[in-house]
């Protein structure tokens, strides 16, 4: 069974430009999640999509945004970068909405120049 | 009070040992608890979910669940370096339908 996937695995950007991260869940999950983790930090939730709706959303401000599409891939949509958004950035993927475990990919680092 | 809380550490134990992490949460109402282990610059990975009161075991992985305290523990037996990494808890909050993640507890195995 193929894992969460997300693309790309390192991304560098400068201020003021705009990041797309993406995120395939495992087949037959249809939540998806956001993750935001600054080095040694911990996890700091973004955003919950599920069935194609956004479910919850983290304390960030209007410029982190996302979207589910029909086949439950997801991206993560960061405008106006900023350099404290240099972290790694997590998707993960449940059958459910919360009461079965979160599956995480590898990540995307995102790197602000 | 955080929602979910974990000593930060680090802990130190020596290889072989025991290592005994515990975990807090504040919602009376929650139903799945998660650990996961997370090595450094990489993402976390799912290592024992726990629904009911009690002890689940699996390989040298050990979950306790006290819904009656609001605790749950991760036990490592024979602990070995391998090991060393920052262990997450996670607990859903049923009535918010969010799973919430502590900031987890950084532990040490020292050969």
């Amino acid at each position: 069974e193929a894992g969460v996937t997300q693309s790309p695995t390192h991304l560098i950007k400068t201020r003021g430009q705009q990041a797309t991260l993406r995120c395939s869940p495992i087949s037959g999950h249809t939540s998806v999640y956001w993750y935001q983790q600054a080095l040694g930090l911990g996890l700091q939730f973004l955003l919950w999509y599920d069935e194609g709706e956004e479910r919850n959303r983290g304390n960030f401000p209007p410029r982190f945004s996302g979207r589910q599409f029909p086949n439950y891939s997801s991206e993560l949509n960061v405008n106006a970068l900023e350099l404290e958004d240099s972290a790694l950035y997590l998707c993960a993927s449940s059958s459910d909405g919360w009461v079965q475990p979160q599956h995480f990919g590898d990540g995307t680092r995102l790197s602000i120049l | 009070q955080k929602e979910v809380e974990q000593n930060s550490g680090p802990l130190s134990v020596p290889e072989g040992a025991i290592a005994s992490l515990n975990c807090t949460y504040s919602d009376r109402g929650s139903q799945s608890f998660f650990w996961y282990r997370q090595y450094s610059g990489k993402s976390p990975e799912l290592i024992m979910s726990i629904y009911s009161n009690g002890d689940k075991e699996d390989g040298r992985f050990t979950a306790q669940l006290n819904k009656a305290s609001q605790y749950v523990s991760l036990l490592i037996r024979d602990s070995q370096p391998s090991d060393s990494a920052t262990y997450l808890c996670a607990v859903n909050s049923g009535g918010y339908q969010k799973v919430t993640f502590g900031t987890g507890t950084k532990l040490q195995v020292i050969p």
